[in-house]
């Protein structure tokens, strides 16, 4: 069976840091990959997504990065937080089917 | 106009009601149709996956789409408190990308 993991769970971070959180999957080759956002009470809001290594499309300008080193590994990045990047990041993946797969999300605040 | 609105509640009802939680959503090209269930702080979970008009059954939930009406539709039978959570909505028209609802937060009270 498939599991996807996220770390870490929980994130504080200063203004002007960097970061990088980190999505792997496991059970599946060759799955799209998918960082998204969720802010307090709010859906969610699609940021980068990924059909294989090394290519990234980007939904939302932004100071924020993504890369897919390997095929189940997804990584999203920061050279500079801001104050509004603070939110639950969920990693997902999907197979071609149309149905999306989370993990159990980061939850980052940046003070 | 939002492609899809999902009314954010919260909807309190008694344990043991039907529940009722609904989606709109503008464009007919959707064929794709999916309801997930969000704990606080848990990633969503994929509950029902609907291709197309029609009923979908599992266990004490019902997925219904009305594709003529724009308007989809889960039922939970019996609810429990363990129900109480916040359910998305998310569909596509066949690429990559899934168009979520704002999400309804239920509350089952005991």
């Amino acid at each position: 069976s498939q599991t996807i993991h996220q770390w870490p769970a929980t994130l504080v971070q200063p203004v002007g840091s960097p970061l990088s959180l980190e999505c792997t999957v496991e059970g599946t080759s060759n799955p799209n990959l998918y960082w998204y956002r969720q802010a307090a009470g709010r859906g969610l809001q699609l940021l980068f997504y990924s059909v294989g290594i090394g290519q990234i499309s980007s939904e939302v300008p932004q100071n924020l990065s993504a890369s897919r080193p390997q095929d189940r590994q997804f990584i999203l990045s920061s050279k500079k937080l801001l104050l509004s990047d603070s939110g639950f990041y969920l990693c997902a993946w999907e197979d071609g089917a149309y149905e999306q797969y989370f993990g159990p999300g980061t939850r980052l605040t940046v003070t | 106009q939002k492609e899809v609105e999902q009314d954010p509640g919260p909807l309190s009802v008694p344990e043991g009601a039907i529940v009722s939680l609904n989606c709109t959503y503008s464009n007919s090209a959707f064929q794709y149709f999916m309801w997930y269930r969000q704990y606080s702080r848990k990633g969503p979970e994929l509950l029902m996956y609907t291709y197309s008009s029609g009923n979908k059954e599992d266990g004490r939930f019902t997925a219904q789409v009305d594709k003529s009406s724009k308007y989809i539709s889960l039922f939970i039978r019996d609810s429990q408190p363990s129900d109480s959570a916040t359910y998305l909505c998310a569909m596509s028209g066949g690429n990559y990308q899934l168009i979520w609802g704002a999400g309804t937060k239920l509350i089952i009270k005991p």
